[in-house]
């Protein structure tokens, strides 16, 4: 079935440090990928997508490259924030599925 | 555009009391959502509206939960004679449906029953 499988957390960086968030997905087909964020007491908001291969989404200083050979939508940042703690889900998103599927989320905290 | 909304934000019940929450989605959009999300995991999907037709309903949705948009704006989701299992956070979110479910959500109704 379709799934998505991120790095556990929680992951601790200092600021200004270099980020990854590893997401691989299981699907059939082009599914469109995404990366949401949760910050503490609020809903979820959309980071970035990317709707097929070899496409990089990219927001607020995030990127995130669809690799469809490897099945991965690896989320990066060259510089991380104090404010950029939160949590992060990567999640897909089929036409024949009509549904969004979320992995279990990655928990980031930034030290000063 | 004032994003989605939820109500309540918090609600705490005893078991076997029946609640309900109400989502306001984004006013053109016409898909909404309603996800429960339990802590440490991601939003698992419970149920999804097309303007007023409920379009599908997820294995998680017991016999006990029913959801409405009755006319094809806000949506309310009940709970009867919950359970402590119920406890979760629900959310609610809402797209405009144009080929890619691009989905906004609200900042959920925290449910906790005693």
């Amino acid at each position: 079935g379709n799934s998505v499988t991120q790095m556990e957390g929680p992951v601790t960086l200092s600021e200004e440090a270099f980020l990854t968030i590893n997401c691989t997905y299981t699907a059939t087909g082009y599914p469109s990928l995404f990366w949401y964020v949760q910050y503490p007491g609020e809903g979820l908001q959309l980071l970035l997508k990317a709707t097929k291969a070899d496409d990089k989404g990219s927001n607020k200083g995030f990127e995130a490259t669809y690799r469809k050979e490897t099945t991965s939508f690896h989320l990066e940042k060259g510089s991380v924030q104090v404010s950029d703690s939160a949590v992060y889900f990567c999640a897909l998103w089929k036409t024949s599925y009509d549904k969004v599927i979320f992995g279990p989320g990655t928990s980031l905290s930034v030290i000063p | 555009d004032t994003g989605v909304s939820q109500d309540p934000r918090h609600k705490i019940t005893k078991r076997g009391q029946n609640v309900t929450f109400r989502c306001d989605p984004i006013s053109e959009h016409n898909r909404l959502y309603w996800y429960r999300q339990t802590l440490g995991q991601g939003p698992e999907f419970l149920t999804y509206f097309q303007n007023e037709a409920q379009l599908e309903k997820s294995r998680l949705l017991s016999d006990r939960f029913s959801a409405e948009r009755p006319k094809g704006s806000f949506s309310t989701l009940e709970i009867q004679r919950t359970e402590q299992g119920d406890s979760a956070m629900y959310l609610c979110a809402s797209a405009l449906w144009t080929g890619v479910d691009e989905q906004y959500f609200g900042p959920g109704t925290r449910l906790t029953v005693t």
